[in-house]
């Protein structure tokens, strides 16, 4: 079954603690991001990722670390520097990259973050 | 740069009554431009999108948007709501940069209320 998948759904950070988000995909997708959703706004950028080995800052990176091993897992790192990390987060990807807007994004079920 | 304000938080109707979400967008270029629904922690799914072809755009579910580029608008309807419609409806466009990345753009949602 093809899908996004993201582990686990629900985390619980103590303070000074990293945790890390899965995300795993087998849509054999180039292109992989990472969201935040907070209550009342919509999605804001944290990472992305072209391709293996590269990825780039979003728009709201401080505190969260990536990487980009394997084409089909980008696993998501929020550190004790991110002050407030209780959110949802949601993993998308995108077919191939450099092939420009048209395509949608798929999106993964989201793990929500709180605080210990 | 692109942006996209949804003009209603929330909409309410009652079940069986046409569904109107309201969206406005701005482009620099001929945009791309995507309905995603979101249910209660869940990730998005899309509902349609908006590529440059037809300007009337059949998504899933009923669902139907109209792109019109003199009021930069791309409103979301369904002719008859039922209650598994009850969800959050995201207006999103796509930004495209010169290295081949897709952003996507969301707007802040509509929380669709459906009463009996």
């Amino acid at each position: 079954d093809g899908g996004i998948t993201q582990s686990p759904k629900y985390l619980f950070r103590k303070e000074g603690q990293n945790v890390t988000l899965s995300c795993e995909q087998n849509l054999n997708h180039d292109a992989m991001y990472w969201y935040r959703q907070d209550p009342g706004q919509g999605l804001r950028l944290i990472y992305y990722s072209q391709i293996v080995n590269d990825f780039q800052k979003g728009d709201i990176a401080e505190g969260y670390s990536v990487s980009r091993e394997k084409k089909e897992s980008f696993p998501l790192t929020v550190t004790s520097a991110q002050k407030n990390p209780t959110a949802f987060y949601l993993c998308a990807t995108h077919p191939v990259a450099g092939t420009g807007p048209e395509g949608p994004q798929h999106f993964g079920d989201g793990t929500r973050l709180s605080i210990l | 740069a692109q942006s996209v304000t949804q003009l209603d938080s929330h909409v309410s109707v009652s079940e069986g009554t046409p569904v109107l979400l309201r969206c406005n967008y701005s482009s620099s270029y001929s945009p791309s431009l995507f309905w995603y629904v979101q249910h209660p922690n869940k990730g998005l799914q899309l509902l349609l999108k908006y590529t440059s072809a037809a300007t009337l755009v059949k998504g899933i579910n009923g669902f139907e948007a109209e792109f019109k580029k003199s009021e930069t608008s791309f409103h979301l309807t369904k002719p008859s709501a039922h209650m598994s419609d009850a969800a959050e409806y995201f207006c999103v466009v796509s930004a495209y940069r010169d290295t081949g990345f897709q952003k996507l753009v969301f707007g802040t949602g509509t929380r669709l209320l459906v009463s009996p």
